[in-house]
């Protein structure tokens, strides 16, 4: 089983429609992210949380919600898609430890891709 | 703001050597990390660079200039399976990495 899961791995939905992706992880992990890929413009922030009462918004925020449910579950909400939403979105996990100690190494997940017509 | 700058494609024959070239512009700065991204995949961590200097990991390496602002990823004795993206992030320090958009290497027989 893989270490970082999301689900679901694919989704077709239509614009206006309440969408979640859902993160899980058994790496024992306390900081989460979520991030999303557009053809070209690499990876973007879009949430993290570093604990269950530690949440917060990264570069694109607007028209994304999220919840850490528990230490091993992270979600990504859309709560009224749009086409432009339409995009490759990957969870992530790290431990880092500090920030001059730490190797810079996310583990991600296997990606869910949204297509919101 | 932050940003992170990379030629958006590279290609290189097999057995050759390719450099992928990364400068930043950030407001705080930690380290440079790289990652590789097969199409249809996840990124999965490469190499990181705290320090200025060359760090060797089998085929890759990758430097860093904190002076220049500036970092590398070579890849030595390219195979096909090297065929994929590669990005390059930073640690600011903003709890998070940033990433550049990506380096798609080519690697043809």
């Amino acid at each position: 089983d893989a270490d970082v899961t999301q689900t679901p791995r694919n989704r077709i939905t239509k614009t206006g429609k309440r969408i979640m992706l859902e993160c899980s992880q058994t790496k024992g992990h306390d900081r989460m992210y979520w991030y999303r890929q557009d053809p070209g413009l690499g990876l973007r922030l879009i949430y993290y949380s570093f604990d269950v009462k530690d949440i917060n918004k990264g570069e694109i925020s607007d028209g994304y919600s999220v919840s850490r449910q528990a230490q091993a579950k992270f979600s990504l909400s859309l709560e009224s898609a749009i086409p432009n939403q339409t995009a490759l979105y990957f969870c992530a996990t790290s431990d880092l430890p500090g920030l001059a100690s730490n190797t810079g190494e996310l583990f991600f997940g296997e990606g869910s891709r949204l297509t919101v017509l | 703001g932050q940003s992170l700058e990379q030629p958006s494609e590279v290609t290189a024959v097999e057995g050759a050597i390719v450099q992928i070239n990364c400068t930043y512009q950030t407001s705080g700065f930690y380290g440079l990390s790289w990652y590789q991204q097969h199409d249809g995949g996840a990124p999965t961590f490469l190499s990181y660079n705290a320090l200025d200097g060359l760090e060797e990991t089998g085929r890759f390496s990758s430097f860093l200039s904190r002076s220049d602002s500036y970092g590398y990823l070579l890849l030595q004795e390219l195979q096909m399976k090297d065929s994929a993206s590669y990005f390059c992030a930073a640690d600011t320090g903003r709890r998070a990495l940033t990433f550049g958009s990506g380096t798609r290497l080519q690697v043809q027989p």
